[in-house]
């Protein structure tokens, strides 16, 4: 069954580090996404993205942050001079050409020391 | 803004029986809704997905929405301990499939043996 996959699954990384969390979409899906999930707290989306731009963004996603998709396959969140409240659960979702069901990543543990 | 609205729980119910749990929404042009279920530490697994008004059966599962009351619903029937876990509620929608998922709190439930 096709999946999404993200690496690493834990990454630890000192503050203002840049980090590169990485996904594999399900290969037919045309829209990817980033979410986050601070401990304790709800799944909050940050970006979404279709046709090789952002198609929409949260508050949370400024300058800090950035997407990419470098190939046909993997899509990327950077998280530029990280601090410690980006410490969270990170998850990478596909949805395919309808826009319907999401399908999530394992997601990213990353920890900012 | 989009905001959904779940209770947070904990849902106790003994080993068999329904456990019901609820959601709301605060967007009208919201079109499609999805159920997610999350493990501690785990990422959301898509449980069901509805988009009109009415009930929707899949095995011990039914989803029920309500348009006009802004309101959904999931029910576990036969709720087993391997039920117990967070229970998310998403949104999307507006003109385009393919926007953001709203997701709710989540309400976690416990399936007592």
């Amino acid at each position: 069954e096709p999946e999404v996959t993200q690496t690493p699954s834990h990454q630890v990384t000192q503050m203002g580090q840049e980090v590169i969390l990485r996904c594999v979409p399900i290969s037919n899906h045309l829209y990817f996404y980033w979410y986050r999930q601070i401990l304790g707290q709800k799944v909050e989306f940050l970006v979404s993205f279709y046709n090789n731009e952002i198609s929409e963004k949260s508050e949370i996603f400024d300058d800090q942050f950035s997407v990419e998709r470098p190939d046909g396959s993997n899509f990327t969140l950077k998280i530029r001079s990280t601090k410690l409240e980006d410490s969270a659960m990170y998850f990478c979702a596909s949805s395919d050409p309808g826009g319907a069901e999401a399908f999530f990543g394992q997601g990213t543990r990353l920890t900012v020391v | 803004q989009k905001e959904v609205e779940q209770n947070s729980g904990p849902l106790s119910v003994p080993e068999g029986a329904i456990a019901s749990l609820n959601c709301t929404y605060s967007d009208r042009g919201s079109q499609s809704f999805f159920w997610y279920r999350q493990y501690s530490g785990k990422s959301p697994e898509l449980i069901m997905s509805i988009y009109s008004n009415g009930d929707k059966e899949d095995g011990r599962f039914t989803a029920q929405l309500n348009k006009a009351s802004q309101y959904v619903s999931l029910l576990i029937r036969d709720s087993q301990p391997s039920d117990s876990a967070t229970y998310l509620c998403a949104v999307n929608g507006g003109h385009n499939y393919g926007q953001n998922f709203v997701f709710g709190p989540g309400t976690r439930l416990s399936v007592l043996p």
